[in-house]
């Protein structure tokens, strides 16, 4: 079965901290994705990654990061969290190629800055 | 970029009742990926339409991409609780393997 697996559900983070939020993938895919989520602006892409050590700039990429050091894993860096980057964050992964490219989605994290 | 469009924002029907959810792009599409999301949770993929006309059935939700590759709509028939939740349209740009999303179709079913 496939598998994106996000480490947290919930986390609460006080302002300023460094978040890590993590992604693992199973289906040896080479595209991976971060959005989040906000009522009434539906998904939004932050950072993709197209390879190991690849990255590119989404929609909304002010205030994060992403590191892929290893194809499976691609994590997203909130470097001083402020209180409107509470969102609920998914992650995601896909193949690269000329064939069926659907996403393949985790279980998301809802993160609240206090 | 590319911009995907959804109507309506949001839905309630009487359960038995079929209803339209409709996905409009800015661009001609590569690929159009339906996905449903049960409130505070992932994404689950339930079809994808590639050819222009091409039209796909699961159990009792259709979805079709018109022959300009521009437009999407998914019909559910006879609706059930089970169907509601928030329905997304995505999409991908062939070159730069992006994925794209319409803001979402927020759907209650009332028993």
């Amino acid at each position: 079965d496939v598998k994106v697996t996000q480490s947290s559900r919930y986390l609460v983070k006080r302002t300023g901290e460094k978040v890590f939020l993590e992604c693992v993938q199973d289906m040896d895919h080479e595209n991976m994705f971060w959005y989040r989520q906000d009522p009434g602006l539906g998904l939004r892409l932050i950072y993709f990654s197209y390879d190991v050590k690849m990255k590119e700039k989404g929609d909304i990429p002010e205030g994060y990061s992403v590191s892929r050091e290893k194809k499976e894993r691609f994590s997203l860096i909130l470097e001083s969290a402020s209180t409107n980057q509470t969102s609920m964050y998914l992650c995601a992964s896909s193949l690269s190629g000329d064939y069926s490219r659907e996403a393949f989605f985790g279980q998301g994290t809802r993160l609240t800055v206090v | 970029s590319q911009e995907l469009e959804q109507s309506p924002q949001s839905l309630i029907v009487q359960e038995g009742k079929n209803l339209t959810i409709n996905c409009t792009s800015s661009k001609t599409l590569y690929g159009l990926y339906w996905y449903k999301q049960k409130y505070g949770e992932g994404l689950i993929f339930l079809m994808m339409l590639q050819k222009g006309g091409e039209e796909k059935s699961h159990e009792k939700i259709t979805a079709k991409l018109d022959e300009k590759k521009q437009q999407s709509s998914l019909h559910i028939t006879a609706s059930q609780p089970s169907h509601a939740g928030i329905y997304l349209c995505g999409a991908d740009e062939y070159n730069f393997n992006k994925f794209y999303f319409g803001s979402g179709t927020k759907l209650n079913v009332k028993p």
